[in-house]
């Protein structure tokens, strides 16, 4: 069926620590998994994404890696700061042939000075 | 500027009224959606239409009815509201695509059912 498993649910680190989010997506056709930062009162944005080509991609503090055998992909914060304050969401695709976009539950992630 | 608008952007109302939320995108995109946000954040998507066709129609109740003059709007109207209608509404809009694509959300439509 259609699902994506995120955990976890809140996480709590001090400023400059690493936090680390995972996904896991049921539909093995995925092939594109983007992840999402939602600010207290804000749109979901996008902040990295990952295909199926490639294992991680990177963009400066923030990581994304995936492994397709086992179905799961997971976001890695490093340095964090206070600003990386929010709700982060994954997603993955599912298959009938249009961008149908399955979130995860999302996880709140408090960074404190 | 803004890429996806939608407005309003706050809706008081009470049961049993209708009411609509309009969007409008200027990216140029093929494919628009509307997704329900509820209060623990759940990001559930309702509908999606790809120049003006309907193409993604999840459970959702019929009081929902989505409509897209044309690729760059599309409108949710909502009949008989309920209070379990209480929810933030996003639209959003991708290029069209049959293996996944960013989305892009508008900044949301809170509607408070009283």
């Amino acid at each position: 069926g259609e699902n994506v498993e995120q955990h976890p649910s809140t996480l709590s680190v001090q400023e400059g620590d690493s936090a680390v989010i995972k996904c896991t997506y049921s539909d093995s056709a995925s092939n594109y998994f983007p992840w999402y930062k939602q600010e207290l009162g804000k749109r979901p944005q996008l902040i990295i994404d990952i295909r199926s080509n490639v294992g991680e991609k990177k963009d400066q503090r923030i990581a994304v890696t995936l492994n397709k055998t086992a179905k799961h992909f997971s976001l890695h914060i490093t340095e964090t700061q206070p600003e990386d304050s929010a709700v982060y969401f994954c997603a993955a695709p599912f298959s009938g042939g249009y961008n149908k976009l399955i979130f995860g539950a999302g996880t709140r992630l408090a960074v404190h000075p | 500027d803004t890429a996806v608008s939608q407005t309003p952007k706050y809706l008081v109302t009470q049961m049993g009224n209708d009411k609509s939320i309009k969007c409008e995108q200027n990216l140029g995109h093929d494919t628009m959606y509307w997704y329900k946000q509820d209060s623990k954040k759940f990001l559930k998507i309702m509908f999606s239409y790809n120049n003006k066709e309907l193409i993604i129609n999840e459970t959702v109740p019929n009081r929902f009815s989505p409509k897209s003059p044309d690729k760059a709007h599309l409108n949710l109207h909502i009949n008989s509201l309920e209070l379990g209608d209480s929810a933030v509404y996003f639209c959003a809009s991708s290029p069209y695509s049959v293996s996944g694509n960013t989305i892009y959300f508008g900044e949301g439509s809170w509607l408070t059912v009283v």
